[in-house]
């Protein structure tokens, strides 16, 4: 089957840097995928890998090693804005594609 | 670009009683999901469907059903609601292509449901 993990809270400073990291096992990955969502709204789409290497957009990036089966997500400049969950996401190709979430991690920022 | 709408948002049922939440997407999407969200659980797939008239099941499908007559939607059933169906429920959409690297999912506001 497939197992996600990732760390349940997290806290960091405004302007600080944080690391989110990730670990999954599939037995056919077709893409890793972050999320963010606030309390009490739907998930945003942050990234996309599906390649080994770093993924770049603004203050985020994405890091997907695929032989170990580990992803980060790197937050920069840190804002109140940014304290959310963070969803962490694992497409399987042997399971119709289909897309199954982590449990999240929960970030909070601090002034 | 109305993207992916659930209905209805808010619900309370009595135990025992059945429900249908509806999700319809307008971008042509042929992925369709429907997940439920608890504290601490985070996003649990419950059915999903790869196509119009498909359906699948995903990590915790009992006690829905659900229906994908039309392309643009699909249907989420609770035939006999139970506390333990309290939940926050989520419908996506997606459209894998080759060749695209933004297989992204999208996802409607949310449905809270309250089961007494």
């Amino acid at each position: 089957g497939q197992n996600i993990d990732q760390p349940t809270e997290m806290t960091a400073t405004e302007g600080a840097i944080v690391q989110i990291n990730c670990t999954y096992q599939t037995s056919g990955f077709n893409g890793l995928f972050w999320y963010q969502q606030h309390a009490g709204e739907a998930p945003t789409f942050l990234s996309y890998n599906v390649l080994d290497g770093l993924e770049e957009k603004g203050r985020f990036s994405s890091f997907l090693s695929r032989s170990k089966g580990y992803s980060y997500l790197l937050l920069k400049e840190l804002q109140m804005k940014d304290s959310a969950s963070y969803l962490c996401a694992v497409r399987d190709r042997d399971r119709d594609d289909k897309i199954i979430f982590g449990k999240g991690t929960r970030l909070h920022i601090l002034p | 670009n109305a993207g992916v709408t659930q209905t209805p948002k808010f619900r309370v049922l009595k135990t025992g009683q059945s429900m249908t939440l509806l999700c319809a997407q307008d971008m042509n999407h042929e992925y369709m999901y429907w997940y439920r969200q608890d504290p601490g659980m985070g996003l649990r797939l419950i059915h999903y469907s790869v196509g119009e008239g498909t359906t699948a099941k995903g990590e915790v499908p009992d006690g829905y059903n659900v229906s994908r007559l039309k392309k643009q939607n699909f249907l989420l059933g609770l035939e006999s609601a139970a506390p333990s169906q309290t939940s926050v429920y989520f419908c996506a959409s997606s459209y894998p292509s080759e060749g695209d690297l933004y297989h992204t999912i999208y996802f409607g506001e949310g449905s809270w449901l309250t089961v007494v």
